[in-house]
């Protein structure tokens, strides 16, 4: 079964626009965090909601999470030219020792 | 800012050779993992690594892999036999107390094996 399956996979919006990525999952689940990958480069950690949290804001960033549903949504607001790039959910399964599960990733371009 | 790096950042290697990937992760964190992407696809978990040990790895991390922390700051992953498959990115990433916290990556090594 997939673990952090993204929708939609591409997403092109205007700058100054807001991009809105969803991310379901399957398994029940400690935490559940975001990542950027701008291309050729690394994963830098967006932000991190806990399965008890339902949201949670870092600047222009909104994670929502409803755990009933087994889905979260990242909100990026006033979208930039910079903000384009991949876009991952990562969860950590309940009772898993030590491993995130990557989804396979939302490509965002924003337009200037 | 603290950063996790990685060396090399590409690699070319003859299928059958032997190749070590190194990392240095961020001098206060205790949770150390090996991740890969192949080209277009998902990111991939490896292995991780707590109080000198592997604490978990996946069905990708099979008898060809390895890893070590051989002084108080490096980190490694060896692949003892390169297979064609292997060709990826691999990222190093560490973490301060594990899950409960995010992960700071490395910027990744270019795996090609040709």
């Amino acid at each position: 079964s997939q673990q952090g399956e993204e929708d939609p996979q591409a997403l092109s919006i205007q700058e100054g626009e807001n991009a809105t990525m969803n991310c379901s999952y399957k398994t029940s689940i400690n935490n559940l965090q975001w990542y950027r990958q701008n291309s050729g480069r690394g994963l830098v950690h967006l932000i991190l909601i806990r399965s008890n949290e339902r949201e949670k804001h870092s600047g222009r960033l909104r994670v929502t999470l409803d755990t009933s549903k087994k889905s979260s949504s990242l909100l990026i607001t006033a979208s930039r030219a910079a903000d384009t790039a991949s876009y991952f959910c990562a969860t950590d399964a309940a009772g898993a020792n030590s491993k995130l599960t990557f989804g396979k990733g939302i490509t965002l371009s924003v337009r200037p | 800012e603290p950063e996790v790096t990685q060396t090399p950042s590409h690699q070319v290697t003859q299928m059958g050779q032997e190749v070590i990937l190194r990392c240095v992760p961020i001098s206060n964190h205790l949770y150390f993992y090996w991740y890969r992407q192949i080209l277009g696809q998902k990111v991939e978990f490896l292995v991780s690594f707590y109080n000198n040990e592997i604490s978990e790895k996946s069905e990708i991390f099979d008898d060809q892999f390895s890893v070590e922390r051989p002084d108080g700051s490096n980190f490694t992953l060896k692949i003892r036999s390169t297979k064609l498959e292997d060709s990826a990115m691999y990222f190093c990433a560490s973490s301060i107390r594990g899950l409960d916290y995010g992960y700071t990556f490395g910027s990744g090594t270019r795996l090609t094996v040709v």
